[in-house]
């Protein structure tokens, strides 16, 4: 069935940092894919997407490119800030219109001042 | 809107002790899941509905978990008898019909301890 497999963690960075949280997928058919965070004490929330090959998803400095040659969708940052200390989640949903989502087991990163 | 609200937020109990988790999705989202998440196993969908009805069940670990949606704006989770193996995390998210899984909205979740 499909999967999502994700970088082991904690990842500990300094505040500036360049951020990479690698997420790699098997997956029948030509699935969307996630990046979900989920803050200390919170639910998830949806932090960018893309829903085919090549796309780039997008989001408060985060970006993820859809590598449907490496099956892969790796979360990037740039500078990181401590408030992106959080645990983030690579998830999949396929083609077929399933409501299902297939989550990543989630990397926690935490980033120092 | 006050979000997907889920009740109670920790959970103390017992094993062999019944245990229901609340949920309150956004209002007007159609679909409502529960999942369960562990250090172990990551986040796993137990099961969710449609207009209320569950849809699919699959990730329902065993007999006793049970859940309902007996109207649009409320669903429990019951756990009856309760087992440490059941210690986790248990969230309810919502979505509205269209594009159900860019518009996934959850809950604070409820941290489950059965002792």
């Amino acid at each position: 069935g499909d999967s999502v497999t994700q970088m082991e963690g904690p990842v500990t960075l300094s505040e500036e940092a360049f951020l990479t949280i690698n997420c790699t997928y098997t997956a029948t058919g030509y699935p969307s894919l996630f990046w979900y965070v989920q803050y200390p004490g919170e639910g998830l929330q949806l932090l960018l997407k893309a829903t085919k090959a090549d796309d780039k998803g997008s989001n408060k400095g985060f970006e993820a490119t859809y590598r449907k040659e490496t099956t892969s969708f790796h979360l990037e940052k740039g500078s990181v800030q401590v408030s992106d200390s959080a645990v983030y989640f690579c998830a999949l949903s396929d083609q077929g219109g399933s409501e299902k989502l297939v989550f990543g087991k989630g990397t926690k990163l935490t980033v120092n001042p | 809107d006050a979000g997907v609200i889920q009740s109670p937020r920790h959970e103390v109990t017992e094993m062999g002790q019944e245990v229901t988790l609340r949920c309150k999705p956004i209002s007007g989202h159609d679909y409502l899941f529960w999942y369960r998440q562990t250090m172990m196993r990551g986040l796993e969908l137990l099961i969710y509905f449609n207009n209320n009805v569950p849809i699919d069940d699959s990730g329902m670990p065993e007999d006793r978990f049970s859940a309902k949606m007996p109207n649009a704006s409320f669903s429990t989770l019951k756990i009856q008898p309760s087992e440490p193996r059941d210690s986790a995390v248990y969230f309810c998210a919502s979505s509205p019909a269209a594009s159900t899984n860019e518009k996934l909205f959850f809950g604070s979740g409820t941290q489950l301890s059965v002792l």
